[in-house]
């Protein structure tokens, strides 16, 4: 099992500019979640899904969209990137909620850097 | 709200040493807690998780928590230190929704020789 993948690894972008971070899991997972780190900030929630054709907004969604039209996928988009979303982003994916004790699983990153 | 204040930054201790990292919650309903460990350059990986089956946790890496419900805390602990522990290691615990994770901002341990 390759488990949580992200692609891609590292990514400049134009103020401006558009990308489309992709997230896959072979898990078999319903949940599936978006993530951003910044130093000393830990991680804060961009975007969750509770299954296929869902999303919900997390606690910063604000210049993000998101997409599950597959159950393995969950995509992460930026319309218009801004320096401010310069960032570390992380995908991870769950069986069920963590709120009934299931623990998420974390792909390794993407560092996106806008300039 | 569920919220997890992680005390200390960074904290230092030798090889060998005892490795305390301070985690306490907030929560108004029985939390559900993880410690997850970052390595450079690395994913998040799961450490251990409290579920309210038992208050003593063990994890991987000879690491254990203990849930005290009193003191609202859930500390990290490892009897002897190794310089392969050196990483960032966060507290989180499910959040409002029951869907997501709220982190701690973080602990960064270091392994002095």
């Amino acid at each position: 099992n390759a488990g949580v993948t992200q692609t891609p690894k590292f990514r400049v972008l134009k103020t401006g500019q558009s990308m489309t971070l992709l997230c896959a899991q072979d898990m078999n997972h319903e949940y599936m979640y978006w993530y951003r780190q910044d130093p000393g900030m830990g991680l804060r929630l961009i975007h969750y899904s509770v299954g296929e054709g869902t999303t919900a907004k997390g606690e910063v969604p604000d210049g993000y969209n998101v997409s599950r039209l597959k159950k393995q996928n969950f995509l992460l988009g930026l319309e218009s990137a801004a320096p401010s979303q310069t960032s570390v982003y992380f995908c991870a994916s769950s069986y069920g909620a963590t709120g009934t004790g299931f623990e998420q699983y974390f792909g390794p990153g993407t560092r996106l850097t806008v300039t | 709200a569920q919220s997890v204040t992680q005390l200390g930054s960074h904290v230092s201790v030798s090889e060998g040493a005892l490795v305390l990292l301070r985690c306490n919650y907030s929560s108004s309903v029985p939390p559900y807690l993880f410690w997850y460990v970052q390595y450079p350059n690395q994913g998040l990986q799961l450490l251990l998780k409290y579920t309210s089956a038992a208050t003593l946790v063990k994890g991987i890496n000879g690491f254990e928590a203990e849930f005290k419900k009193s003191e609202t805390s859930f500390h990290l602990t490892k009897p002897s230190a190794h310089m392969s522990d050196a990483a960032e290691y966060f507290c989180a615990v499910s959040d409002n929704s029951g869907y997501a994770l709220n982190f701690g901002k973080g602990t960064s341990l270091l392994v002095t020789p």
